[in-house]
């Protein structure tokens, strides 16, 4: 079976900070995303991509740059941490298709002090 | 573009009842829809895809219902138990406006013996 690895776990930036999330997958997925969860908000899109090289904006993208350097991994940079920040970002994968289920991460939580 | 909303926020129940989460989305051309389920500290773990196609989806210890007339789709968790306890989301892949999936804001169950 595969996996999707997320790295940090955790995060704790300073505000104005340039912070960098990574994410990997070994299911040989085309398709990769990052999502944001804020407490009762549910899931926001902020970037994805279907293929090596790729991005797509979601509703989320300002304060954002991605980067899909190769298939199995997919980057999310704060470009400027706000300060009391609190959120989850969540990194998934799937085949193309309107059918796939994107198979997620565990997440990293990100603090800004 | 597609919007997704889904209630009750919050549920808590007693172990042995049943649970009912409902979603309701704005385009009738949506075809697939899921359900995803999140336990503490965790990422998303897929429950069910639902097809436009068939009405009615058994899992283990839930049941999906998609109303297309009414464009709601609702998960049941029938017999709930402790374990059920979580985070659950629906997610809807729009037929317009990309690939990737919008999410309700998710329900928060509670399961007490």
């Amino acid at each position: 079976g595969g996996i999707i690895t997320q790295t940090p776990k955790f995060l704790i930036g300073q505000e104005g900070q340039k912070l960098t999330l990574k994410c990997q997958q070994n299911f040989n997925h085309d398709t990769m995303y990052w999502y944001r969860q804020d407490s009762g908000k549910g899931l926001r899109l902020i970037y994805y991509s279907i293929t090596e090289n790729d991005l797509q904006k979601g509703d989320l993208s300002e304060g954002y740059d991605a980067s899909r350097e190769k298939k199995s991994s997919f980057s999310l940079t704060v470009t400027s941490a706000q300060k009391n920040e609190m959120a989850v970002f969540l990194c998934a994968s799937s085949l193309q298709g309107n059918n796939q289920a994107p198979l997620f991460g565990e997440g990293t939580r990100l603090s800004v002090l | 573009g597609e919007q997704v909303e889904q209630r009750p926020p919050h549920l808590s129940v007693r172990e042995g009842d049943s649970a009912v989460i409902i979603c309701t989305y704005t385009d009738p051309n949506s075809y697939y829809f899921f359900w995803y389920k999140q336990e503490p500290g965790a990422g998303l773990q897929l429950l069910m895809k639902v097809f436009s196609s068939t009405e009615i989806n058994e899992g283990q210890g839930f049941t999906v219902l998609l109303n297309k007339k009414d464009k709601q789709l609702s998960l049941n968790l029938t017999a709930a138990h402790p374990g059920d306890s979580a985070v659950y989301f629906c997610a809807v892949n729009p037929y317009q406006g990309g690939r990737a999936l919008i999410f309700g804001t998710g329900t928060t169950v509670s399961v007490s013996p």
